[in-house]
């Protein structure tokens, strides 16, 4: 199975800060790397899918980049509303898996 | 507008079975893969499986945490699609949620439903 490590676990930052999140797999997954939010309660949202592609509705602030084994996802300008848990997931082979997720929560 | 609803969760007690369904509007149903994943009380998410759409077989893959004893399967003509569950376990207890599959084998998962409540215990 191919591992997904995601770093920090956990962030503390303001409001306009720009944060950015790490996922590394343990072997070259493509580009086949999508990233999820979420918040308590509620299903997973689709922010990124093929590394780099912004889902319909998201807004420009989200990014993602790299290729291969190294990912990153950057929120250049940070608001009330992303505050949550972000995942990394790989669709390069079954079984799927995910990061172990990242909390960004209000410093 | 695409909207998805997960039924049929509930306690149920180890080696009994539950069967999960999804209910999608919105899109056509059988042009995409539709897949379940699951979220365990505090933890992190976890792929449980999916199905290609009939051009593509209707074929289904499962995690090996449940393969042998998970199947999923659909009803095109009801736009459902199932998780059957059988011989469940303590560790089964999660919110499961089903997905809107695209792709063909590099899947992304674009829309969810809110999820139902699954609990295994005697």
């Amino acid at each position: 199975d191919i591992q997904l490590t995601q770093s920090p676990s956990s962030l503390s930052a303001s409001v306009r800060d720009r944060v950015t999140i790490s996922c590394r797999a343990s072997q070259s997954i493509s580009s086949y790397l999508n990233w999820f939010q979420q918040k308590p309660g509620k299903a997973p949202k689709l922010l990124i899918y093929a590394a780099t592609t912004l889902q319909s509705g998201v807004p420009s602030r989200f990014r993602g980049s790299g290729s291969g084994t190294e990912f990153t996802l950057t929120i250049s300008s940070l608001q009330p509303e992303d505050f949550a848990t972000y995942y990394c997931q790989q669709s390069y082979s079954t079984p799927y898996t995910f990061g172990q997720g990242t909390k960004l929560e209000i410093k | 507008e695409v909207q998805l609803v997960e039924s049929g969760g509930g306690l149920v007690q180890p080696g009994r079975s539950l069967r999960l369904s999804c209910t999608a509007s919105g899109f056509t149903f059988d042009d995409y893969a539709m897949s379940w994943f699951r979220q365990a009380p505090g933890r992190g998410l976890e792929w449980v499986g999916f199905i290609r759409n009939q051009l593509y077989g209707g074929t289904a893959q499962l995690a090996p945490s449940v393969k042998g004893r998970f199947t999923i399967s659909t009803d095109v003509s009801k736009t459902i699609a199932y998780l059957q569950m059988d011989s469940l376990k303590a560790e089964d207890t999660a919110v499961y949620y089903c997905s809107k599959a695209v792709g063909v084998y590099d899947l992304y998962f674009d829309y969810w439903g809110q999820g139902t409540l699954v609990t295994v215990s005697s």
